[in-house]
């Protein structure tokens, strides 16, 4: 069965300050993507990025970055100079392994984000 | 634009009522997911289709039903609705593949 943990539920930091969101997966396939959302106070959810099982690649989006380290199941999320507007809550996601018809995600319990001005 | 809604945005019922929450999107994706959100548990599947008169139950599917008679809505019905679902519940879609999901903004359900 697959299983995401995230074992962090709440971290603090005061703006400009850099945050890592750990994420740690299970599963025994070996193709598979993995995602991140983001939940703002509003409610919605958010798509931030898509890694597929092959691609080990470190990713950066202006702020964002991604560290997947398949070796150790982890799909890190760091946030650099964080703003009051990156208070959230991040959702680390695992998709079943590749389908033609569909992909099922299951969702770790989520890191709430708090930035103090 | 295209765009999934949900409906009722909020939605309070008494334990035993029969309830049904709306999902419908325009992107027409093949694939649609229904997930509840509590506390500590993330986002956990209730239901999933992928397509037309196709359904398959997730992984807290007890107490819940839905239908997929067209690419466009996949509503999720309580049969006897109880207090342990409330939550706040989320449609999503996607199209085939291992693609991102794309999220309504939910329905909150409080069940007296």
């Amino acid at each position: 069965a697959q299983k995401v943990t995230q074992a962090q539920t709440e971290i603090s930091v005061v703006e400009k300050e850099d945050v890592t969101l750990d994420c740690v997966y299970e599963t025994r396939d070996t193709t598979y993507y993995l995602f991140w959302y983001k939940q703002p106070p509003s409610g919605e959810l958010v798509f931030l990025i898509r890694r597929n099982s092959f691609d080990e690649q470190n990713e950066i989006s202006g702020r964002y970055s991604w560290n997947f380290q398949k070796s150790t199941s982890s799909f890190n999320f760091t946030i650099t100079a964080s703003q009051v507007v990156d208070s959230a809550v991040y959702f680390c996601a695992l998709s079943e392994p590749f389908k033609a018809a569909g992909n099922k995600l299951t969702f770790g319990g989520g890191t709430r984000v708090l930035v103090k001005p | 634009d295209a765009e999934i809604t949900q409906s009722p945005r909020h939605k309070i019922t008494e334990t035993g009522r029969q309830v049904t929450l709306a999902c419908h999107q325009t992107w027409n994706h093949n694939n649609m997911f229904w997930y509840r959100q509590d506390l500590g548990h993330g986002l956990r599947l209730i239901h999933y289709s992928y397509g037309v008169q196709d359904t398959n139950k997730g992984e807290v599917s007890d107490g819940y039903s839905v239908s997929r008679s067209n690419t466009e809505d996949l509503p999720l019905t309580l049969e006897s609705a109880a207090s342990s679902q409330t939550s706040v519940y989320f449609c999503a879609s996607s199209v085939v593949g291992g693609n991102e999901q794309f999220f309504g903004p939910g329905t909150r359900l409080t069940v007296l």
